[in-house]
């Protein structure tokens, strides 16, 4: 069925440390995947994005690493910022779809 | 940078009351969208628009829901008749083109509360 999850709800992470924000999914189908940041009030913010065909996708001080085998998606943020402080969700789309399905959401928490 | 805006912000009102959400997408953009996040909750597709016609819905997208593109600009969301338990954000988005890989981009969302 069409379901994307996070396998945690909050990270803490120190400032200036890597952030590793995962996700799973479950359906084999999906062939393109989206990582969205929400901060507090406002709506979801496009991060990065990554097609099936691919392993990996580097942005700036972001990237997607993408394992189909075990249909594991994550995000990796380089020397975490307090701007980076919001909910991260990743989310999937397949075939010629519009809809996007998104996961539950995983708060990062900047610590000083 | 163009970006999607939506009105108003904050919406209360009284159970079994129309309601109507609106919005701006980008103006380049021809597929449209609504979403809604329960407070705490994932966000969730409720609706795309192109062309003047719904393309796809989501089963909360019931009968009390409607859409509307009124001109050229403004893309709205009707409930007609408010139940508490649609009380939450309602983003709208936007994109290029409806296929996967199109980006979607989000509005600031307006937040329902039915009492």
């Amino acid at each position: 069925g069409e379901s994307v999850g996070l396998h945690l709800p909050t990270l803490s992470v120190q400032e200036g440390d890597n952030s590793i924000i995962n996700c799973a999914y479950s359906n084999s189908a999906s062939d393109y995947f989206i990582w969205y940041k929400q901060e507090s009030g406002k709506g979801p913010q496009f991060i990065i994005d990554i097609r099936s065909n691919m392993d990996k996708r580097q942005g700036q001080r972001v990237t997607v690493l993408l394992n189909k085998t075990v249909k594991h998606l994550s995000l990796q943020i380089a020397a975490t910022q307090p701007g980076d402080s919001a909910v991260y969700f990743c989310a999937e789309n397949w075939g010629r779809r519009d809809k996007i399905i998104f996961g539950k959401g995983t708060r990062l928490h900047i610590l000083p | 940078e163009p970006e999607v805006t939506q009105t108003p912000s904050h919406q209360v009102t009284q159970m079994g009351q129309e309601v109507i959400l609106h919005c701006v997408p980008i103006s380049n953009h021809l597929y449209f969208y609504w979403y809604r996040q329960i407070l705490g909750q994932k966000v969730e597709f409720l609706v795309s628009f192109y062309n003047n016609e719904i393309s796809e819905k989501s089963e909360i997208f019931d009968d009390q829901f409607s859409v509307e593109r009124p001109d050229g600009s403004n893309f709205t969301l009707k409930i007609r008749s408010t139940k508490l338990e649609d009380s939450a954000m309602y983003f709208c988005a936007s994109s290029e083109r409806g296929t996967s890989a199109d980006t979607q981009y989000f509005g600031p969302g307006t937040r329902l509360t039915v009492l």
